[in-house]
Order: structure tokens, then C-alpha cells, then sequence
């Protein structure tokens, strides 16, 4: 079955706690990329990565960080995540200018 | 850079009645369209899109959106909803020269019995 894991689904943290949230998809889509969304301002990209080894920000990328070191694997990290990074994130690939693929979401809460 | 309006951010309907869900767009230039719906708790899935041909492009449950470019418009209908039609809608915009996919802020679609 085409789809795109990650984990973990929730998660609660404490301000300064670095993070990883992990995102995999077994299509062997060339375009990924990773989303917050926000009551009231849709969907906002983070990063996205066209290739193994090439990544680009997005619209909001302050306070992350990604890599992609096989085609299959987006991690999402946050190294010190503060209380304006609660959010719901989601992981999507694609291939470039089609149908993107998501991811079902993890819902991450910064005390 | 592109920017997307989906000029309602709520559309409350009865069950069996026909809506429109509205999105305009700010450029006309070799852009690509999607409407995707959310339901409560789940990630984004696509209803339609629109990369060349037709203007009319037809998706899943009874959707279909019509490209127009002279209005930069892609305005998504269905002739009658259902109970099970209420989500979040989501229109966006790829292309135009930019790598990065635009979305719009939603539109929540609430039908009522």
C-alpha cells in the first residue's frame, strides 16, 4: 500500500528538549516535504527536499531542521523547540507539481 | 510570489443542497491546481486537480472544480452534499516558477442534516 508514515503521532515536550519526528514513504517520490498547520492559517511549508542529499526552506523554516539521506527518509528536527512550535505537522511526498501524498499527522505540544 | 484565497473560511449547507466552494489565485503562469479535503483528526487527501487539458476536471465523491484562467479562479462544486461531505477544504497552487506549494487557509464545509 502507497503511503507516508510518521512518528510518533503525539507528542508532548518541554522547551529546549531537541526532537526528531520521523517521515517515510515507500513510493520512491523524488519531492518531499514537511508542513505545520495552524487554526485559521492552512497549511504552511516548513522544508521540502527534491532529492537525496537537496534540501530548501520552505515559508516558515526558523527553528528546524532537515536532512535526506536516502530517497525514503524526511526527518523533522527541532533542536530547541519553544512553545510557538506547538503545532500539527505533516509529512507529504510527491512527485514535483503533482498529487502531494500525506502524511496522517503528529501532533506536537512544546510546555 | 504566489499567494491562494479561499474566500470563505466557513459554508454552512443542508444535507442534499448544491455549494461552491471558492478559491482564487494570484498567477496565471504555468500553475497547477489541487483541491485536497481534511476530516476531522486525518491528513489531507486529494479530491481533484488540474494540471493541463480539460477545464473541467471531475474527482472522487461527486467533486468537480473548474479551471479559469482568465479569473484565476477554481472554484470547487458539488450538486448535492452529504452528511459525510463535512471537512476541512483546502485549495493549492504549484508552480508559477516556485518549487514550493501554496495553500490556502481552508474552508471548513458543515452540513447539516
Amino acid at each position: 500500500e502507497a503511503q507516508v508514515t510518521q512518528n510518533p503521532r503525539y507528542l508532548i515536550t518541554v522547551t529546549g528538549k531537541k526532537l526528531t519526528v520521523t517521515c517515510s514513504q515507500n513510493m520512491n517520490h523524488e519531492y518531499m516535504s514537511w508542513y505545520r498547520q495552524d487554526p485559521g492559517l492552512g497549511l504552511r511549508q516548513i522544508y521540502y527536499s527534491m532529492n537525496v542529499e537537496v534540501t530548501d526552506k520552505g515559508d516558515v523554516p526558523e527553528g528546524y531542521k532537515v536532512s535526506r539521506k536516502e530517497k525514503r527518509n524526511f526527518p523533522l528536527i527541532l533542536e530547541s523547540p519553544s512553545p510557538n512550535q506547538t503545532s500539527l505537522y505533516f509529512c507529504a511526498s510527491s512527485s514535483v507539481y503533482n498529487e502531494q501524498f500525506f502524511g496522517p499527522g503528529t501532533r506536537l505540544t512544546v510546555l | 510570489a504566489q499567494s491562494v484565497t479561499q474566500l470563505d473560511s466557513q459554508v454552512p449547507v443542508f444535507e442534499e443542497a448544491p455549494v461552491e466552494l471558492r478559491c482564487n489565485y494570484s498567477s496565471s503562469v504555468s500553475v497547477y491546481l489541487f483541491w485536497y479535503v481534511q476530516y476531522p483528526n486525518q491528513g489531507l487527501q486529494l479530491l481533484l486537480k488540474y494540471l493541463s487539458g480539460s477545464t473541467l476536471v471531475k474527482g472522487i465523491n461527486g467533486f468537480e472544480a473548474e479551471f479559469n484562467k482568465s479569473q484565476t479562479s477554481f472554484h470547487l462544486r458539488k450538486p448535492s452534499v452529504h452528511i459525510s461531505d463535512t471537512a476541512e477544504y483546502f485549495c493549492a497552487v504549484w508552480g508559477g516558477g516556485s518549487y514550493i506549494p501554496t495553500f490556502g487557509r481552508g474552508t471548513s464545509l458543515i452540513v447539516h442534516p
